[in-house]
């Protein structure tokens, strides 16, 4: 078991350039979430899928971020003409449908966007 | 407003004390996690409580779903506790959680 997989683990972006960010969930686990984590605001929940449906993407900020779960094995989150104050860690963790207790985070996406 | 409200923001311990963390819920929740941040950034996964107590060596963990609050103890700190802690609940009709905005811990030798 390999854990929760996110790739890459840092990344530096231009201002207004795109950034793609992946996220491999735990073998078995239907349910995936994306965080953001800064030192201002803490951990920002973002959006949450299950058996690749969006279920709940109140965290989301309305423009520029999107997230995807084309197959039950890969999650992307791609942010649009980044800006700097996208700067943050992004975090994906993964569950069993229908119970947390086995809820995995994976080791983050530091993103810098300079 | 936070659902979930963490105390205290900061604390130190030295080496072979202890003290106890807390979450307050402002809803009802159904279940609790609470995760140690290590240096590393990583989040591990400490508890998961849907009620009553659960211990693990050094670390005790009690949800009271009625009250609306979790407690984590930890007992013979060590400087490898050191970190942020976070309460999650897990409330409403989803699986995602509500964090708190977690309690950094410094264990001096």
């Amino acid at each position: 078991n390999a854990g929760v997989i996110q790739t890459p683990r840092h990344k530096v972006t231009g201002k207004g350039q795109e950034a793609t960010l992946w996220c491999e969930p735990i073998s078995g686990h239907s349910a995936v979430f994306w965080y953001r984590q800064t030192i201002v605001q803490g951990l920002e929940f973002l959006t949450y899928f299950r058996n690749q449906a969006p279920i709940d993407d109140s965290g989301m900020p309305k423009e520029r971020f999107s997230a995807q779960m084309p197959n039950q094995s890969h999650s992307t989150l791609k942010i649009q003409s980044t800006q700097p104050q996208d700067s943050a860690v992004y975090l994906c963790a993964s569950s069993r449908q229908g119970t947390n207790s086995d809820y995995t985070f994976g080791s983050g996406t530091r993103l810098l966007v300079i | 407003g936070d659902q979930v409200e963490q105390s205290p923001s900061a604390l130190s311990l030295h080496e072979g004390t202890g003290s106890a963390l807390r979450c307050n819920f402002t809803t009802t929740m159904r279940a609790v996690q609470w995760f140690q941040q290590n240096s590393r950034g990583s989040l591990i996964n400490l508890f998961y409580l849907a009620s009553g107590t659960k211990e693990n060596g050094r670390l005790k963990s009690t949800f009271n779903s009625k009250e609306s609050y979790s407690t984590l103890h930890i007992r013979d700190a060590q400087l490898e506790d050191s970190g942020t802690y976070f309460c999650a609940a897990e409330g409403g009709g989803y699986q995602n959680f509500y964090f708190g905005k977690g309690t950094s811990l410094t264990v001096i030798p």
